[in-house]
C-alpha cells in the first residue's frame, strides 16, 4: 500500500519570505498526489493534486508543487506567503488501483508579521 | 452549493458510554467516507461508502465501531463503547463517484473527547 511521509512537523515562516513543505511518498507505479490545507476548526480543501502529466502543478492561493518521480517527492511552494496561509498543510497519495487515499502526518505553518 | 454537514461539532462523554455522528454529504455525491484524525496525525480513513454499500471497511474497529447509510444520502458513525484513544476529529467527506481520482469535500469534523 502506499504511503506518505512530511518531514517536517512545524515551519515557521516570515510573512512575504517564499515558503516549500515537504512531502515523500512510496508507491510502487505513478501515484496520484494532492496537498490539502486545514484552518483551525475547518475540513480539509483541497489545494492541488496530481495525477499525470506536466509534473508542475498549479493549485488555488497561489500555491504550487512539482512531482519529482526520482526523488519520489511531490513539495508545495508558495513564492510569497501570507499571514492567512498560517494552517496545517498534509499531503495525501491515491492510487490508480485502490480506493485507499493515505494522508501525512502533517506540517504546521506559523506565519511571523 | 451546499458542502459536507456533521453534527455534533463536539462532544465530551466518559469512557464506555456510547455516541453517534451525523454526515449529511453534498447533494448528489455517491461516495461517503468516514475519517479519523488523532492530534497530531493526518486523518486515516475508517469506512467508505458507494451509495448505501460499503466499499471499504478494513481499518473499522468492528467490535465498537459501527456506520451506516441506509438510504444512500446521510450517514451515521457510532461508537460503541468508547475508550480513551477513541479521542480525535471525526471528519466526514463525499465524492461524486469512487475513486481516488475524484476530489473529495470534507465537512468540518465532529472532535470527540473521551474522559
Amino acid at each position: 500500500a502506499q504511503s506518505v511521509t512530511q518531514p517536517d512537523i512545524h515551519i515557521t515562516v516570515s510573512e512575504g519570505a517564499s515558503l516549500e513543505l515537504r512531502c515523500n511518498y512510496s508507491y510502487g507505479a505513478t501515484p496520484y498526489l494532492f496537498w490539502y490545507v486545514q484552518s483551525p476548526g475547518q475540513g480539509l480543501q483541497l489545494l492541488l493534486k496530481y495525477f499525470s502529466g506536466d509534473t508542475l502543478v498549479q493549485g488555488i492561493k497561489g500555491f504550487e508543487a512539482e512531482f519529482k518521480r526520482s526523488q519520489s517527492s511531490f513539495n508545495l511552494r508558495k513564492p510569497s506567503v501570507h499571514w492567512s496561509d498560517a494552517a496545517e498543510y498534509f499531503c495525501a497519495v491515491g492510487a490508480l488501483d485502490n480506493n485507499d487515499m493515505r494522508f501525512g502526518a502533517g506540517t504546521r505553518l506559523t506565519v511571523k508579521p | 452549493e451546499a458542502g459536507v454537514a456533521q453534527s455534533p461539532r463536539y462532544k465530551i462523554i466518559e469512557k464506555r458510554q456510547s455516541v453517534a455522528f451525523w454526515c449529511n454529504p453534498i447533494s448528489g455525491h455517491a461516495t461517503l467516507y468516514w475519517y479519523q484524525q488523532i492530534l497530531g496525525q493526518g486523518p486515516k480513513l475508517l469506512i467508505q461508502f458507494q451509495n448505501n454499500g460499503v466499499v471499504d471497511d478494513s481499518q473499522l474497529p468492528k467490535d465498537r465501531f459501527s456506520a451506516e447509510r441506509l438510504k444512500g444520502v446521510d450517514s451515521t458513525l457510532k461508537i460503541q463503547p468508547a475508550k480513551l484513544e477513541d479521542s480525535a476529529v471525526y471528519l466526514c467527506a463525499s465524492s461524486l463517484h469512487a475513486g481516488t481520482s475524484y476530489e473529495q469535500y470534507f465537512g468540518p469534523g465532529t472532535r470527540l473527547t473521551v474522559t
